[in-house]
């Protein structure tokens, strides 16, 4: 099993460039969440997704969109980066009835 | 205010001591958990260990224990025995809500800790 992986790891965009990061599970998890950390700091929720085609804001969602048309993907979108999105992104999942959040290996996006 | 406080930007440890992660938290919800996570260089974040608000006893998983004092809003993560793999970044992190956080964690700032030989 795979658990939870994220495309790409690392990307660089220009400002204004639109890209989508994919996270995608192989453990059945109802819960799907997208993160971001910033050089010393903690990593604070976008958004999330509570099962398949529901999404919901997390504390940052400014700049960002998801969808989840499917259990096992959640995907996260930049219609118009700025350099302020530069961080590091991390995808986690969670399943009903346990609060362990499994996470990603991360997404190193920069941009200029 | 912040949710989640970790006072300890950086510590200094020396092999095969214990060591105490500060962590406190802001919540007015009776139900509520708090987790640790060990980020290494690499980057990944790794699970550590759970205390929920209602469970009876500190939460302890190998090395790693939880001193878990509510009527302080504490929930310090212990390390014993520290190894050189213990280097990396701690998370402290806090889910709220008896729907069991499907809002997700709030994080602290974390706390560096590098062990030395």
């Amino acid at each position: 099993n795979a658990g939870v992986t994220q495309t790409p790891k690392f990307r660089v965009l220009k400002t204004g460039q639109s890209m989508t990061l994919l996270c995608a599970q192989d453990m059945n998890h109802e819960y799907m969440y997208w993160y971001r950390q910033d050089p010393g700091m903690g990593l604070r929720l976008i958004h999330y997704s509570v099962g398949e085609g529901t999404t919901a804001k997390g504390e940052v969602p400014d700049g960002y969109n998801v969808s989840r048309l499917k259990k096992q993907n959640f995907l996260l979108g930049l219609e118009s980066a700025a350099p302020s999105q530069t961080s590091v992104y991390f995808c986690a999942t969670r399943e009903l009835l346990t609060y362990e959040q499994y996470f990603g290996p991360g997404t190193r996006l920069t941009v200029t | 205010a912040q949710k989640i406080t970790q006072t300890q930007p950086g510590m200094f440890v020396q092999e095969k001591e214990a060591v105490t992660l500060d962590c406190t938290y802001d919540t007015s919800d009776p139900s509520y958990g708090l987790f640790w996570y060990k980020q290494p260089s690499s980057g990944e974040m790794i699970f550590l260990i759970y205390q929920g608000s209602y469970d009876q006893q500190n939460a302890t998983e190998g090395r790693y224990s939880l001193n878990f004092q509510k009527a302080r809003k504490s929930a310090n993560l212990v390390i014993s025995a520290s190894q050189l793999g213990d280097s990396a970044m701690y998370f402290c992190a806090m889910r709220e809500g008896a729907g069991g956080g499907a809002d997700g964690l709030t994080f602290g700032k974390g706390t560096h800790l590098i062990i030395q030989p």
